[in-house]
């Protein structure tokens, strides 16, 4: 299967944005999705695990889920901030397989 | 927390076999349930599963890479390998171990650039 995700997306601080991740076949309910951030020259670091949990550590201003109707996951950040320009990746996995989303580049402007 | 560090050369000839090493520490990697993967991100593009092994040696890796891929585990050094033959400049990248988990990736390491070229 595969997951893609918009390849950008943009807004202003304090504002609120949605990255979308759709699966291509079987069900996104079917096996957990999680999220990471990549800044430049930093290794991926995951915001979001198991659809819609936190790490210690991440603002609550992030957040996760999925709806079978579209069959797709979303990260969505609120009030956001500089700081949190990147690229977001989506990821999931069947038994052989993982899968990375092509990644997401957030500007906030 | 675990930690996870990449080693091995910069540069590769095409043609030849691209090794890594990754070494754990911060705890053993000794859990049953433990699984440790591989994951590159070539330049201008987004991140790419390569493959990943269990604590019991059972591996599993990218359709795509399949054919040229061998990872393998020393529990007993806490480290893991990648072999990837065969390289061309299309398996340029920085290079990313990671685990400790099969559905996801907690744990990163810093990444090390492999560049192909003659």
């Amino acid at each position: 299967f595969m997951l893609t995700q918009p390849h950008s997306v943009s807004e202003s601080p304090g504002k609120t944005v949605t990255i979308s991740c759709t699966r291509n076949s079987g069900s996104i309910a079917t096996n957990y999705v999680h999220w990471y951030q990549q800044r430049p020259g930093s290794s991926p670091t995951i915001v979001i695990y198991d659809d819609s949990q936190r790490p210690s550590g991440v603002p609550d201003r992030f957040s996760g889920s999925f709806d079978t109707s579209s069959n797709s996951a979303s990260l969505t950040i609120s009030g956001l901030k500089t700081e949190d320009e990147a690229d977001y990746y989506c990821q999931s996995y069947d038994t052989t397989n993982q899968v990375f989303g092509g990644g997401t580049k957030l500007t906030v402007l | 927390q675990l930690q996870l560090q990449e080693s091995g050369p910069g540069l590769v000839r095409p043609s030849e076999t691209l090794s890594l090493t990754c070494t754990v520490s911060g705890g053993s990697m000794s859990s049953n349930s433990f699984f440790w993967g591989w994951i590159r991100r070539p330049p201008g593009k987004g991140l790419e599963w390569i493959g990943s092994i269990y604590n019991s040696g059972s591996t599993y890796y990218n359709p795509s890479l399949k054919s040229r891929v061998t990872i393998s585990v020393d529990t007993s050094n806490n480290q893991f390998s990648l072999r990837l033959s065969s390289v061309t400049a299309a398996d340029t990248a920085v290079y990313y171990c990671a685990g400790p988990l099969w559905r996801r990736f907690d744990n990163w390491g810093q990444g090390t650039l492999v560049t192909v070229s003659s």
